[in-house]
């Protein structure tokens, strides 16, 4: 079973950065375009990065260009996003997302979320 | 960037109504174009990919269509699981954008 996994949320004050981490499971990891999304407390969905199966492009929303930087380590089998500058307005659930199958586009595959909070 | 519309917000219904959800795109998005369901409390699960494609273990009881700038996602018999809201998304551009989401409730 497919499995990722998210760690690295919590609480940190307007200005200052967090590392997420993804390690993921049960498949070829250096297959596979990766993303991000996350979701501000009761709003919608947003995506915000990803990243190609090599590790040498990356996409990105408008809002996080130049404060965010999405990275993977194929070895390890896991996929990573560094957040600096951090804004109230990022406070979000983040989640790691596969696509479903190989080539397809879709987020077939999520992690549980991992909370980040920005608050003085 | 892309608009993705969803019509209605919000929808109240009956256990075994079928339900369609309607997703407008600002502009064309070729074949690209996934819905997600998401109960609260946790992580979304995609439901259909390129439009129609169910996505593995998904029943059949959901169906998407469409082309272009329109799709709609249509559940067959709504059932108590069937809750949730319910978004759309396009993948297709960058930067890759969400419906504001369908929320679907107890009649």
């Amino acid at each position: 079973e497919v499995q990722l996994v998210e760690s690295g949320g919590g609480w940190v004050q307007p200005g200052g950065s967090l590392r997420l981490s993804c390690a993921v499971s049960q498949f070829t990891f250096s297959d596979y375009w990766m993303d991000w999304v996350r979701q501000a407390p009761g709003k919608g969905l947003e995506w915000v990065a990803n990243i190609n199966d090599v590790g040498s492009e990356s996409y990105s929303v408008e809002s996080v260009k130049g404060r965010f930087t999405v990275s993977r380590d194929n070895a390890r089998n896991s996929l990573y996003l560094q957040m600096n500058s951090l804004r109230v307005d990022d406070t979000a659930v983040y989640y790691c997302v596969r696509p479903a199958v190989f080539g397809a586009r879709g987020f077939g595959y999520w992690g549980q979320g991992a909370l980040v909070i920005v608050s003085s | 960037d892309i608009q993705l519309t969803q019509s209605p917000s919000f929808l109240s219904a009956s256990v075994g109504d079928r339900v369609t959800i309607t997703c407008r795109a600002s502009q064309g998005i070729n074949s690209y174009l996934a819905w997600y369901q998401q109960r609260p409390g946790k992580a979304p699960k995609l439901l259909i990919y390129d439009v129609s494609t169910l996505h593995s273990g998904v029943p059949s009881k959901f169906s998407g269509s469409g082309s272009g700038t329109e799709f709609t996602l249509t559940i067959s018999s709504l059932q108590p699981e069937d809750f949730a809201t319910y978004y759309c998304q396009q993948l297709n551009n960058y930067p890759l954008t969400f419906g504001q989401g369908t929320k679907v409730e107890i009649k």
